[in-house]
């Protein structure tokens, strides 16, 4: 059974930094892209960054680019999510993304979700 | 970038009735779109991907049709378990994908 479990939301003045994680589990994490997509509250989804399986491509929104960075440690089965620069508008839920096959290096969809991680830029 | 539209935005439904919900693009897309269910705090689930294809495990009320720039989401026979928030999404400009805005199905 695949599972994503993020961790390291919180509370964040503007201009401040946080890192997120993902922990993988339940499949073979180096074949697959990875994906963060975020939740403001009340509102829709957001596609923010991807990771090629091999980590050595990464994709971001014109929201996000310069600001965060996404790594991938395979050996371990982690994401991470470097968010620099933080601003009220970077206040949402993120979740972790699994791609639903082995695409190379670009995301298409998601077909595995972790339960998210809160993150309040205030 | 593509923009995704959806609608409507929210609509009322009784248990048994047949809902179509739609996506538009602003360009052509083939079929990237798929289809997404979200229940209140929880994370979104994938129910449709290439625009008819049903995802493993989702049940066979839920369809998807269109190509190009529509769409449609229906569910026919709707069941109490089918309250929720849809959303489309495109992975025809991958890898800068897009969602729609959502529509939130209740209960008449």
């Amino acid at each position: 059974e695949v599972q994503l479990l993020e961790s390291g939301g919180g509370l964040v003045h503007p201009g401040g930094s946080l890192r997120l994680s993902c922990a993988a589990s339940g499949f073979n994490f180096n074949r697959y892209p990875m994906s963060w997509v975020r939740q403001a509250p009340g509102k829709g989804l957001e596609w923010v960054s991807a990771i090629s399986g091999s980590g050595t491509s990464t994709y971001y929104s014109d929201s996000v680019k310069g600001r965060f960075t996404m790594t991938r440690h395979n050996p371990l089965s982690t994401v991470d999510l470097q968010m620099n620069s933080l601003r009220v508008e970077d206040t949402a839920i993120y979740y972790c993304t699994k791609n639903p096959y082995d695409s190379g290096d670009l995301p298409y969809y998601f077909d595995s979700w972790g339960q998210g991680t809160l993150v309040t830029v205030s | 970038d593509i923009q995704m539209t959806q609608s409507p935005s929210s609509l009322s439904a009784s248990v048994g009735d047949r809902v179509t919900i739609t996506c538009r693009a602003s360009q052509t897309i083939d079929d990237y779109l798929n289809w997404y269910q979200q229940k209140p705090g929880k994370a979104p689930k994938l129910l449709i991907y290439g625009a008819s294809s049903l995802q493993r495990g989702v049940p066979s009320r839920f369809s998807g049709s269109g190509t190009g720039t529509s769409f449609t989401l229906t569910i026919s026979g709707l069941q109490p378990d089918d309250f929720a928030t849809y959303y489309c999404q495109q992975s025809y400009s991958a890898p800068q994908l897009t969602f729609g805005g959502g529509t939130k199905v209740d209960i008449k």
